[in-house]
Formats: C-alpha cells, sequence, structure tokens
C-alpha cells in the first residue's frame, strides 16, 4: 500500500533553532501534500497545502514566514519551523494522496513530535 | 460550516466487546466520508472510505455505515482487541476529494 515516510520522527531542540521535518511519498507520486499540527487530545488541523512547483497555501492564523513549505518534487515536501519557540512544540503530521485520484483515502506519515526548551 | 461532530468523546469498554463510535457532518458538497485510527504518537491510518452511494463498508472486525440522508456515519467495531486502543477520527471530504474536515475523534480503551 501508499506509504508516506516522515523524518524525523521527534526532535527536541533550543529555543531559536530552525528545524526542518520531510515528508515523503514512497512508492507513489503525490502533486499535493498537507501539513498538519496537532495538540494532545485534540484532532488534526491543517496548517497548509503544498503543491509541487508552486507556493504553499497557508490556512488562516497560520504564518507562512515560521513555517515555510517546499514541494521540490512529486515526492517530497519539507516543513521548517523558523527559530522555533516553546508555543511552537506540538506534533506535527503529513500527508499526501496519489495525484489525480479522488475516492482515495490520504495517506499520513508518522508524525513529529517537536519539543523546543 | 463545514462541521464533523464525534461522540462519545472517550469510550471504555472490556476486551471482547463490541462498541459503536458516530460522527455526525454538515459538510457541503459531500465527497466522501472517512474513517482513520490513530494510535498514540502516531499518524492516522486509514479504515474505511465511503462515498455518497454506500451504505456501509467493512474492514476487518470494522464496519463503517453512511446515512447520507441524515448526514450520520458510524463505526462498529466487534470483538475488540487491546490493540483496538486508539483515536478514531472522523473524516468528511468535500469539493472532489481534499478539502478535509476532522472529527474530534474518539479516544477508545480497551481493558483486558
Amino acid at each position: 500500500g501508499a506509504v508516506v515516510s516522515q523524518h524525523p520522527s521527534r526532535v527536541i531542540c533550543k529555543s531559536g533553532t530552525s528545524v526542518k521535518i520531510e515528508c515523503r511519498s514512497l512508492d507513489f507520486q503525490a502533486t499535493t501534500m498537507f501539513w498538519y499540527r496537532q495538540f494532545p487530545k485534540q484532532s488534526l488541523m491543517l496548517m497548509a497545502t503544498s503543491n509541487e512547483g508552486s507556493k504553499a497555501t497557508y490556512e488562516q492564523g497560520v504564518e507562512k514566514d515560521k513555517f515555510l513549505i517546499n514541494h521540490a518534487s512529486l515526492t517530497l515536501s519539507t516543513l521548517t519551523v523558523t527559530s522555533a519557540h516553546p508555543e511552537d512544540s506540538s506534533f506535527y503530521i503529513c500527508s499526501a494522496s496519489e495525484t489525480r485520484q479522488v475516492h482515495q483515502p490520504q495517506h499520513f506519515g508518522d508524525g513529529t513530535r517537536l519539543s523546543i526548551l | 460550516k463545514n462541521q464533523v461532530e464525534q461522540s462519545p468523546q472517550s469510550l471504555i469498554i472490556l476486551e471482547g466487546k463490541n462498541c459503536t463510535l458516530q460522527c455526525n457532518y454538515t459538510v457541503s458538497p459531500f465527497s466522501n466520508l472517512r474513517w482513520y485510527k490513530q494510535d498514540t504518537g502516531r499518524g492516522p491510518v486509514s479504515l474505511t472510505i465511503m462515498t455518497f452511494s454506500e451504505n456501509t463498508k467493512s474492514n476487518g472486525r470494522y464496519t463503517a455505515t453512511l446515512d447520507a440522508d441524515t448526514k450520520q456515519s458510524s463505526l462498529h467495531i466487534t470483538a475488540s482487541q487491546l490493540s483496538d486502543s486508539a483515536s478514531y477520527i472522523c473524516v468528511v471530504s468535500a469539493n472532489a476529494g481534499n478539502m478535509l474536515t476532522f472529527g474530534g475523534g474518539t479516544r477508545l480503551m480497551v481493558k483486558p
């Protein structure tokens, strides 16, 4: 089945550090990938939609200069949390759908636990 | 405003028992409804996906139902196992599939 790989799985770093998270579709092409944030005991909140070869679309309230998204190929999207602060600590999850497939499940990565000290 | 409401928020059952989780939605135009299982600290994994014309779909011990008229769905888990302990998330998509609205999830705990 379709697999989405997310790396790293966990990051602990000091305040002010920039952190890059990678999301790869391993066995399918994904024109569009999605980035979510999840706080404890809450559901996923969409942050942005990442489009291959073009600028990402950010949800209201999400700072595009804070959360930089690059989708340089059909199998890779990256999210960079710039100058991270403790309030950025969260569980970040990416997902992807196979290109041009409508009634297909989004395949999720296993998430990245980000802890900012 | 598109919304997905799940109930109960949390549930504790004994191993071997059955349970049913509920999902009500107000999403338009409806494209499909998905149930995901999310283990703690992991990404969600798809269990079922149903379109407008489908009333029921099974995946092993998981059976999902959909009533598009009343905009309700349920996920029935049969003969629960300890490994079923997880959050179950109902996700409804609109506009040909990629605009997703997430429910708040039901946290299920199966005890021996």
